[in-house]
């Protein structure tokens, strides 16, 4: 059974970093493009950034570009998401989620809600 | 930017009613390329549909998936107690790689 499961919410000081985790089991993220959505409570769904199979090719949502970095760590089967710089637009849950036909998402974890405030 | 609009924002219907939600695209999308995914309150998104058209695993026939170019439809065949929820399209392709549509939302007349 596929899962993956987001840690390392929580509230951040403008201008602070945090990294979120996605922890992956029922499959090996190093197989799959893995993704990171974010969506503000009530609101829509917005992609953030994907990380091919490859693990060297990335792409990000303009917004985020330049101060949010994927990478994943195949031995711990994991997908990370470093968050610099943050600012109050984004807050939100961030949820991760892998690849599927098509460039569906195909499975996602719960998600993992961060607060940028002061 | 490829723009996914949806229709309607919201859509009242009684369980055992035909739900039709609607998703226009900016320009033309692959249908390779087109999904629909499903949230309930409080819980992540479930892809419900891929490629246009295929279920999911898991995903019940009553739930069906159609369209082409610029214009496609999620299809609800008959509405069950647990099928109330907000509805997004959602495309692969251009930049940003993958956009959402603004949802619709199915609740209970």
């Amino acid at each position: 059974e596929v899962q993956l499961v987001e840690s390392g919410g929580g509230l951040v000081q403008p201008g602070g970093s945090l990294r979120l985790s996605c922890a992956a089991s029922g499959f090996t993220v190093s197989s799959f493009w893995m993704h990171w959505v974010r969506q503000v409570p009530g609101k829509g769904l917005v992609w953030v950034s994907r990380i091919k199979s490859d693990g060297i090719s990335t792409n990000y949502a303009d917004s985020v570009k330049g101060r949010f970095t994927v990478s994943r760590d195949n031995a711990n089967n994991a997908l990370y998401l470093q968050m610099n710089s943050l600012r109050a637009e984004d807050t939100a849950v961030y949820y991760c989620a892998r690849g599927g036909s098509g460039g569906s998402l195909a499975d996602w974890g719960q998600g993992t809600l961060v607060t940028v405030s002061s | 930017e490829i723009v996914l609009t949806q229709s309607p924002g919201t859509l009242s219907l009684s369980p055992g009613e035909r739900a039709t939600l609607s998703c226009r695209a900016s320009q033309s999308v692959n249908n390779i390329y087109l999904a629909w995914h499903q949230q309930k309150p409080g819980q992540a998104p479930r892809l419900l549909i891929y490629g246009t058209s295929n279920r999911a695993t898991g995903i019940p026939d009553r739930f069906s998936g159609s369209g082409s170019g610029t214009d496609f439809t999620l299809t609800i065949s008959r509405l069950e107690p647990e099928d109330f929820a907000v509805y997004y399209c959602q495309q692969y392709g251009g930049s940003p790689e993958i956009t959402f549509g603004g949802g619709t939302k199915v609740e209970i007349k």
